[in-house]
C-alpha cells in the first residue's frame, strides 16, 4: 500500500482564491510526522508546513494550513489566497519508524494560479 | 533556519566520467542525509540513506558500485556517480536531518542537474 496518496496530479486555482491539495496517509505507528513541500521550476525543495500525529490544533503557517483529520488519515494543505507565486508542484511526506528516520513522499500535485 | 548548500547545481559531463556532488548542511549537525533522484514530473526517489560514519544504506535497485556515498563528517556527505552514462542524466537533490523527533522536517538541498552527453 502506498504510504503517502496524492489523489490530483494538477490542480487550477484562480488568482486570491483559496485551494484544498489532498493527502492521505497510511502509518501503523502512534507517532509520526507529516508535512508539505513546494518545489517550484527551479528545483529547490521548500518546507511549508508540519503537523504532529499527537497535535490536536491544524497547523498553520501565514497563509497555509493543514486541515487534519486524523480518524480518516489525511492531511490536506489548504492556501488561502493564491498568488501567482504559489504556482509549483506540492508535495506530501511523512515522518515515522523508531528512530523517526523513515521519509515518505507522495507523487505530487502541480498547482497552477491564474491570474 | 537550517540551511543544506549542495554543490554544483549543474553539471555536463561526457559519458563515462566520473561526477561528485556535495551535501553540506551549514548550520547544524546532520547525523543522517538523505540522496534522491528525480525524474521530471514525477516525485523523488530515495536512493539511499547516509548516516555519518557508517556505511550508506540504499534502497532496493540502486547500484551501490555506480552511486558511491561518503558520509565523512557530521556535516558533508557526498553521492559520486561513478562512470556516468547518459540513463544516469536526472535531478539528483540532498537532504539532511538534525538529531531529534518527528518534528523535523528534511532541509533540502537545490538540487544538482547532472546531463551526461
Amino acid at each position: 500500500a502506498q504510504k503517502i496518496t496524492q489523489t490530483q496530479p494538477g490542480m487550477f486555482v484562480q488568482e486570491k482564491e483559496a485551494v484544498t491539495l489532498d493527502c492521505t496517509y497510511d502509518t501503523s505507528d502512534q507517532s509520526y510526522g507529516l508535512f508539505w513541500y513546494k518545489q517550484p521550476s527551479s528545483g529547490e525543495m521548500i518546507f511549508l508546513i508540519y503537523q504532529g500525529s499527537y497535535d490536536e490544533q491544524n497547523a498553520t503557517e501565514g497563509r497555509y494550513s493543514l486541515n487534519f483529520q486524523k480518524a480518516r488519515k489525511s492531511a490536506n494543505l489548504v492556501i488561502s489566497a493564491s498568488q501567482l507565486g504559489d504556482s509549483a508542484m506540492y508535495f506530501c511526506a511523512m515522518r515515522e519508524g523508531s528512530n523517526f528516520n523513515k521519509f515518505y513522499f507522495g507523487s505530487g500535485t502541480k498547482l497552477n494560479v491564474k491570474p | 533556519g537550517a540551511v543544506v548548500s549542495q554543490h554544483p547545481s549543474r553539471v555536463i559531463c561526457k559519458s563515462g566520467t566520473s561526477v561528485k556532488i556535495e551535501c553540506r548542511s551549514l548550520d547544524f549537525q546532520a547525523t543522517t542525509m538523505f540522496w534522491y533522484r528525480q525524474f521530471p514530473k514525477q516525485s523523488l526517489m530515495l536512493m539511499a540513506t547516509s548516516n555519518e560514519g557508517s556505511k550508506a544504506t540504499y534502497e532496493q535497485g540502486v547500484e551501490k558500485d555506480k552511486f558511491l556515498i561518503n558520509h565523512a563528517s557530521l556535516t558533508l556527505s557526498t553521492l559520486t556517480v561513478t562512470s556516468a552514462h547518459p540513463e544516469d542524466s536526472s535531478f539528483y537533490i540532498c537532504s539532511a536531518i538534525e538529531t531529534g523527533g518527528r518534528n523535523q522536517p528534511q532541509h533540502f538541498g537545490d538540487g544538482t542537474r547532472l546531463s551526461i552527453l
